[in-house]
């Protein structure tokens, strides 16, 4: 596809199931990251890709959440037991390269409710 | 100490004036340097990279970058409502190359 691409565009989860997020990069980008925004806040990053590196978790903020990363290509995030907390948007970005010229672009994200 | 600081405003302005937002960051050997728009309910959307010191100019937008001084700006000239936005500044860091991002500044552009 032309842009990163995100699924699902909404989910509406019950507190306590498991979920799981959907990232499609831009095709040949090399670095992908995920990032979270809750309402009115900045972005908060959680976790970063670049190739066949170990991936950079640093974000993550419980062992509830994880990440993968399938052939260099598409990611998912999944969280488990969720919480009211988790609600939020989680935004995906990848760059063509894990040089430091690497503009990185945005999939429109997916808005998670935890209810 | 944040990597990457950024006034949060909100900055008014009012139409046809120029908005000024300023961003600093820690990494002394950064290169390079991006501003994202961010319309409320939307995703960050990439609007200026700059690599080297100097302005680099694209349409209304201005970026100016000092290394030595750490700091990268973003003027916006003839300011419209439709720039009424969060404007993030995000820095690629030395070590790995990581992307990181500014809380950002809401600008509301009066008529």
């Amino acid at each position: 596809g032309a842009g990163v691409s995100q699924s699902p565009s909404n989910k509406v989860t019950e507190k306590g199931k498991d979920v799981e997020l959907r990232c499609d990069p831009i095709s040949g980008h090399t670095a992908l990251y995920w990032y979270r925004q809750s309402l009115g806040q900045g972005l908060e990053f959680l976790i970063y890709f670049q190739g066949n590196s170990a991936p950079d978790k640093s974000g993550l903020p419980s062992d509830r959440f994880s990440a993968e990363r399938t052939g260099g290509s598409v990611s998912t995030l999944t969280i488990q037991r969720t919480q009211q907390e988790d609600s939020a948007v989680y935004l995906c970005a990848s760059s063509i390269s894990g040089t430091e010229y690497t503009e990185a672009f945005f999939g429109q994200g997916t808005r998670l409710t935890v209810v | 100490q944040k990597e990457v600081e950024q006034n949060s405003g909100p900055l008014s302005v009012p139409e046809g004036a120029i908005a000024s937002l300023n961003c600093t960051y820690s990494d002394r050997g950064s290169q390079s340097f991006f501003w994202y728009r961010q319309y409320s309910g939307k995703s960050p959307e990439l609007i200026m990279f700059i690599y080297s010191n100097g302005d680099k100019e694209d349409g209304r937008f201005t970026a100016q970058l000092n290394k030595a001084s750490q700091y990268v700006s973003l003027l916006i000239r003839d300011s419209q409502p439709s720039d009424s936005a969060t404007y993030l500044c995000a820095v690629t860091l030395t070590n790995d190359y990581k992307l990181s991002f500014g809380a950002g500044t809401t600008v509301t552009v009066r008529a």
